[in-house]
């Protein structure tokens, strides 16, 4: 079982649309989590940091279910320019010092 | 001027080849990172540096080794590139005080023949 898994998509919505994203976790002591943006042929960028209590920043809205471990990642108002690959990923606990990503889900929104 | 940068972008060697990876940063971090992207697979840890003289396996290092030369630099080496080494290959940094944030280079992209 990967560490961390995310369903790849695509997932094909129109502009203004909301979609959700999910990723689920395996390592119960995993303590940080975010999500991460990747452009075709481009690096990762940090999108936003997740919190136990959920955080929004503009469109964006992120949770956490420690109890299911699963984070997901909420879209508002979709727009053409969110269409990406959006990273799930996790670090696991006191000691290991890197981060586990997900191998991504694709969004393509569409005019 | 992009903080890291990785030469070269894109390579195509023959299998059996030496071939090097660079990565330079000018965001005066201690912490550098080499991952490979493979479709459906995600980014993997290959190695990890938290200064000059700590450099640490990643989940996937057979088959490849790593030199810290300077604060600023940490290069990846192929020693013998093979076919199954074809992968985009990241180089990343962080802060010591906050490894969990992570900047990423621009990628390259290696084709072993």
């Amino acid at each position: 079982r990967k560490e961390v898994e995310q369903d790849p998509g695509p997932f094909n919505v129109p502009e203004g649309a909301t979609v959700a994203f999910n990723c689920t976790y395996s390592n119960s002591a995993s303590q940080s989590f975010f999500w991460y943006r990747q452009d075709c042929r481009k690096e990762p960028k940090l999108l936003m940091s997740v919190y136990s209590s959920g955080n929004e920043d503009g469109r964006f809205t992120a949770q956490l279910n420690r109890a299911s471990q699963y984070i997901s990642l909420l879209i508002r108002d979709s727009k053409l320019s969110d269409s990406a690959t959006y990273l799930c990923v996790v670090n696991s606990g006191t000691g290991r010092r890197a981060l586990t990503f997900g191998s991504g889900t694709r969004l393509q929104v569409q005019p | 001027d992009a903080d890291v940068t990785q030469t070269p972008r894109n390579r195509i060697t023959k299998t059996g080849k030496r071939i090097m990876l660079e990565c330079s940063q000018t965001k005066g971090h201690d912490r550098m990172y080499w991952y490979r992207q493979d479709p459906g697979l995600g980014l993997r840890l290959i190695y990890y540096s938290f200064d000059v003289k700590d450099i640490n396996k990643g989940e996937i290092s057979d088959g490849y080794s790593v030199s810290r030369q300077a604060q600023a630099k940490f290069s990846l080496s192929l020693e013998s590139a093979i076919p199954n080494q074809t992968a985009l290959y990241f180089c990343a940094t962080s802060e010591s005080r906050d490894y969990r944030l992570q900047y990423f280079g621009p990628g390259t992209r290696l084709l072993v023949l």
